[in-house]
């Protein structure tokens, strides 16, 4: 079985500060991390993903996760908020590539100006 | 990248009648399709998972006579919401897994019901 964890379901950033999203898995097996972001009333636009290769993923629009094995947790950060960057954030876990994911409770993210 | 195009965007019905959602793999065969629900300000429970050419999985407590699913082809899977009634209305949303090489799942823009 597995599950997600996302610690604050609302975070508040200014503009240029850094942004961090927690979340903490639970897996039986090796797992596949993803996240996620979804503006509303959309789908889900992948931003990166850790499928066991380096523990420190890049992903678009400049975040990136550590998945840190010891802590099971894969947090989400960008170095300088931006505006665009308010929205649904989703950690999510698999138990392999491509198949069924289970997602955290999602964690808003409002940027300030 | 891959695109998951799904069909409507919003739809508005009347209690006791059903409506067709559909998700589509544009430039890829994709064998699995999950379909998703996702109340207001709650995170994405997953409903079935779609197989091409067989029936659907169906989650624990999910009725599957209420909601049916056909995935008739590799790059089309269809949800049916049958009798809707009020408590249907939720955002729906269908990934797609890229195939053959597997690595992810793509997501529709998602599908708003409300029944009313």
């Amino acid at each position: 079985a597995q599950s997600v964890t996302q610690l604050g379901s609302h975070v508040s950033v200014s503009e240029g500060a850094l942004v961090l999203l927690r979340c903490n898995y639970s897996s039986s097996v090796p797992p596949y991390l993803f996240w996620y972001v979804q503006y509303p009333n959309q789908g889900l636009q992948l931003l990166l993903k850790y499928t066991s290769a380096a523990t420190l993923v890049k992903g678009i629009n400049g975040f990136e996760a550590e998945f840190k094995k010891s802590e099971t947790s894969f947090h989400l950060t960008k170095p300088s908020a931006h505006m665009s960057d308010a929205a649904e954030y989703f950690c999510a876990v698999s138990a392999a590539s491509g198949s069924r994911l289970t997602f955290g409770e999602g964690t808003q993210l409002t940027v300030n100006p | 990248g891959a695109v998951v195009s799904q069909h409507p965007s919003r739809v508005i019905c009347k209690s006791g009648t059903s409506v067709k959602i559909e998700c589509r793999s544009l430039d890829f065969q994709a064998t699995t399709m999950f379909w998703y629900r996702q109340f207001p300000k709650q995170s994405l429970m997953l409903m079935a998972t779609s197989n091409e050419g067989s029936k659907a999985t169906y989650e624990q407590g999910v009725e599957k006579d209420k909601f049916l699913i056909n995935h008739a082809s590799l790059t089309l899977s269809t949800l049916t919401v049958t009798s809707a009634h009020p408590e249907d209305s939720s955002f729906y949303i269908c990934s797609a897994v890229l195939e053959p090489m597997n690595t992810e799942a793509f997501f529709g823009q998602g599908t708003r019901l409300t029944v009313v």
